[in-house]
């Protein structure tokens, strides 16, 4: 599966769009890119994932580049309650292999 | 509710005794996980398991033991725990492998003296 690399920490004010990047830049064709979050010693939640197209659900918004070797999460009007560690995860779900959570973007949301 | 449970939420214990961390999940998943995460080292699989009596080792699986004799539980045995394993522990479980979505529980803090 291919490494990712997140910022270890970011500040957002509150109300402004969240903006997490993530680069994948060893991504293969079939590898999708997974998007969770940890509000403070929670289990992690899942937020949204993606293969080649951008996507948005009720959460989040989910950027994929032309080239799938970066990605961005976008958070659109952050509340306190946004305020967690955030985890990319690329992995190909037909392979066997297992997610990767690593250490995440921490991000802080400020009133 | 759908949900996957852990107990106990906290323990502490000392080196050598055997104690047993339960999970269980009521979406009749078939994927079921443990990670243990400590600061500075994010989340770290243990074990997984694909199905019943299907089970595989994870990234750290040293001093840890699991079964899957039902579907819904997924017991975390620790035979004889040292302080290093003092950590917090996180049960999860998903409709099968591959899934994007995985539910977590609400964890366990272990410590171990």
């Amino acid at each position: 599966d291919a490494k990712t690399t997140q910022p270890p920490s970011m500040d957002c004010a509150e109300g402004r769009a969240a903006n997490l990047p993530c680069n994948h830049s060893t991504i293969s064709g079939n590898e999708y890119v997974y998007w969770y979050r940890q509000i403070h010693s929670q289990g992690p939640q899942y937020i949204i994932h993606g293969l080649k197209n951008n996507e948005t659900n009720e959460m989040a918004s989910l950027i994929i580049t032309e080239d799938r070797k970066s990605s961005t999460l976008i958070l659109p009007h952050a509340t306190l309650r946004d305020t967690a560690v955030y985890y990319c995860i690329a992995l190909n779900p037909n392979t066997g292999n297992q997610f990767y959570f690593g250490t995440g973007t921490s991000l802080t949301v400020i009133p | 509710e759908a949900q996957v449970t852990q107990n106990p939420r906290y323990l502490i214990t000392v080196t050598g005794k055997k104690l047993t961390v339960t999970c269980s999940q009521n979406m009749n998943h078939e994927y079921m996980s443990w990670y243990r995460q400590d600061p500075g080292l994010g989340l770290r699989q243990i074990y997984y398991s694909m199905n019943v009596e299907v089970t595989d080792k994870g990234d750290v699986p040293e001093g840890y033991k699991v079964s899957r004799k039902e579907k819904r539980n997924f017991p975390l045995i620790l035979e004889s725990p040292s302080p290093n394993q003092t950590s917090l522990y996180f049960c999860a479980s998903s409709l099968s492998y591959g899934s994007y979505e995985q539910y977590f529980g609400p964890g366990t803090r272990l410590t171990v003296t």
